[in-house]
């Protein structure tokens, strides 16, 4: 199956610091990717779509000024927590979404941030 | 608004068992419906895809089924092994273009030697 990595897998900074967080799909494009994020013991909650080339679409509530996200080659997306704050801390997962007629997403391993 | 119910939340059974996981949603338009599973911290595995033209899949022990007109998908896990054991996500692509999935809240499985 596709293959989609995220780095780092996980990561500690102070409050008031930013933090940057990579989704790349290894042997596939992806004009579309998705970022999550997961409370323990919660499903996913969706942020945003993030489309290659052109602004990301935020999800109702989701800051865009705060969860800053590039995707600027068609296997590369980044999500960039700025700001960061002790409730920003969470589980980070990027998905991938294969342009063909089954519309799969891939998922990534998930970033673990913690925010001191 | 497609809603996703995935009942019950959690499951404890003995290994060997075949079981049966539910996932529900309410609006039968969708695109395609994928099963997940989840390890404790990790991210997620796809396990079976079903289009919306499809009524079924199956992998190995895994073989997920599909009834649009009933809202219903239906995973099912023949002799279970303590390795299944993780939380398992049933997700809605819905139709429109968005291609944003609707995710259950999931059931977390656990298998017991």
């Amino acid at each position: 199956g596709a293959v989609v990595s995220q780095h780092p897998s996980w990561v500690i900074c102070k409050s008031g610091t930013s933090v940057k967080i990579e989704c790349r799909s290894l042997d596939f494009q992806a004009t579309t990717m998705f970022w999550y994020r997961q409370f323990p013991k919660q499903s996913l909650m969706l942020m945003a779509t993030s489309n290659e080339g052109s602004k990301a679409t935020y999800e109702q509530g989701v800051e865009k000024d705060k969860f800053l996200i590039n995707h600027a080659s068609l296997t590369l997306s980044t999500l960039t927590v700025t700001s960061a704050h002790p409730e920003d801390s969470s589980f980070y997962i990027c998905s991938a979404l294969r342009q063909d007629l089954t519309g799969e997403q891939y998922f990534g391993p998930g970033t673990r941030l913690t925010v001191t | 608004k497609q809603e996703v119910t995935q009942i019950p939340a959690a499951l404890s059974v003995p290994e060997g068992e075949n079981l049966v996981l539910n996932c529900s949603f309410t609006d039968s338009a969708i695109y395609n419906l994928q099963w997940f599973r989840q390890d404790p911290g990790k991210g997620l595995t796809s396990l079976l895809l079903i289009q919306s033209s499809q009524r079924e899949q199956t992998s190995g022990r895994l073989n997920a089924s599909l009834d649009k007109s009933s809202g219903r998908s239906t995973l099912y896990i023949a002799a279970s092994q303590p390795g299944d054991s993780a939380t398992y996500l049933c997700a809605v692509g819905p139709r429109g273009g968005s291609e944003k999935l609707v995710f259950g809240k999931g059931m977390k499985l656990t298998v017991n030697p």
